[in-house]
């Protein structure tokens, strides 16, 4: 299948400060992107669906100006969780398909975000 | 409201048995639907993919079966082996976005 890399796959940063995460589509061009957050031993939650070339549309109760998406090409997707606080600490995971709605989703492999 | 659910919670099975995953949504206009394994933090690896007009797919030991007039689909694991110890998760693909259930942890015993 399709290879989604997500970087980095662990983070620490202090209260106060910002992060950024990339999700990548090696080997496909993804028009669509989806981020995720996933809370210990629960489901994956849908933040945002990442547009490239146009603006994120979120989730409701999802925070525009906290969590920054940013999808400038075809293979590139980044979320900057910005004003990082202890509730923000989780386990982030990305998401692309390689072609409308009907086709596979493939998944990074993460990014645990651990704010102190 | 789309909503997911996946029955068990968790299952623990001695090495070599079949067993069957269980999935049910509410609403049945689905895309497709999509069964994924995840790993203790890690990321979710694709199993297997079910186009909204097809009734089953298998992949080596594992068949995954689509009922969208009922909402339901089951995914069968033959002779369950321990590397098969993980989270599955079933998820639908509706009006652009993937809905999740909960999961099943499965751990197979040696």
């Amino acid at each position: 299948g399709a290879v989604v890399s997500q970087h980095p796959s662990r983070v620490i940063c202090k209260s106060g400060t910002s992060v950024k995460i990339e999700c990548r589509s090696l080997d496909f061009q993804a028009t669509t992107m989806f981020w995720y957050r996933q809370f210990p031993k629960q489901s994956l939650m849908l933040m945002a669906t990442s547009n490239e070339g146009s603006k994120a549309t979120y989730e409701q109760g999802v925070e525009k100006d906290k969590f920054l998406i940013n999808h400038a090409s075809l293979t590139l997707s980044t979320l900057t969780v910005t004003s990082a606080h202890p509730e923000d600490s989780s386990f982030y995971i990305c998401s692309a398909r390689q072609g409308g709605m009907n086709t596979e989703a493939f998944f990074g492999q993460g990014t645990r975000l651990t704010v102190v | 409201k789309q909503e997911v659910t996946q029955i068990p919670a968790a299952l623990s099975v001695p090495e070599g048995e079949n067993l069957v995953l269980n999935c049910s949504f509410t609403d049945s206009a689905i895309y497709n639907l999509q069964w994924f394994r995840q790993d203790p933090g890690k990321g979710l690896t694709s199993l297997l993919l079910i186009q909204s007009s097809q009734r089953e797919q298998t992949s080596g030991r594992l068949n995954a079966s689509l009922d969208k007039s009922s909402g339901r689909s089951t995914l069968y694991i033959a002779a369950s082996q321990p590397g098969d110890s993980a989270t599955y998760l079933c998820a639908v693909h509706n009006t652009g976005k993937l809905i999740f259930g909960q999961g099943t942890t499965l751990q197979v015993k040696p």
